[in-house]
């Protein structure tokens, strides 16, 4: 079946360390986008990337990198430069043109000891 | 910029009615979704207004007035499998393309 797979769902790192998240659509969209969700907030915008080798900052960048060398795949990478990085994490796409609705991976809970 | 306020937490009886404003303010408009989140999960896509006018969808039905910018997500006949998180999302534009942000959700919590 289609749909965006992120793993890992839960995630433990020390502070200082830098940690991947992966995310990886079998939909062929376009559109790939990295959320933030802290508890009671909504969701804010890392970065987001419409296109294969191209990607844009969000609202919150600062600390995060992503790359985006195939269509399939956005790996968000939280550095040690971030402050807070206890969050979940949340990878979404959509194809370009569309309304814009996002189909959502189940998120990545990360914890920083 | 954009702004887009919620109320924080609701609650109401099962098998009643529930409204959940939204509004926003924004330097350009293409759009706006409503998502229900259930503690833990991803959001699931609920509908999408892009004109004035109200748009049902079974229990759910989403309106939007583009001059008020202001929209509201109405639940009818309320389930306990309804309470969960409504978030708001309107689509800016970013960059030279429509992003979606969001708004810090609704906590609605139905009790018996």
């Amino acid at each position: 079946d289609g749909g965006i797979t992120q793993s890992p769902k839960y995630l433990f790192r020390k502070e200082g360390q830098n940690v991947t998240l992966s995310c990886e659509q079998n939909l062929n969209h376009d559109a790939m986008y990295w959320y933030r969700q802290d508890p009671g907030q909504g969701l804010r915008l890392i970065y987001y990337s419409q296109i294969v080798n191209d990607f844009q900052k969000g609202d919150i960048a600062e600390g995060y990198s992503v790359s985006r060398e195939k269509k399939e795949s956005f790996p968000l990478t939280v550095t040690s430069a971030q402050k807070n990085p206890t969050a979940f994490y949340l990878c979404a796409s959509n194809p370009v043109g569309s309304n814009g609705e996002l189909f959502f991976g189940e998120g990545s809970r990360l914890t920083v000891l | 910029g954009q702004n887009i306020d919620q109320p924080t937490e609701m609650t109401a009886t099962e098998g009643a009615i529930v409204q959940i404003n939204c509004t926003y303010q924004t330097s350009g408009f293409n759009g706006l979704f409503w998502y229900q989140q259930h503690a833990g999960e991803a959001p699931t896509f609920l509908s999408y207004n892009v004109l004035d006018g109200l748009e049902e969808k079974g229990r759910f039905s989403s309106f939007l007035s583009r001059s008020k910018g202001y929209s509201y997500l109405l639940l009818k006949e309320l389930q306990m499998k309804d309470s969960a998180s409504y978030l708001c999302a309107v689509r800016n534009p970013l960059g030279g393309s429509y992003i979606p942000t969001f708004g810090r959700g609704t906590s609605l919590i139905v009790h018996p």
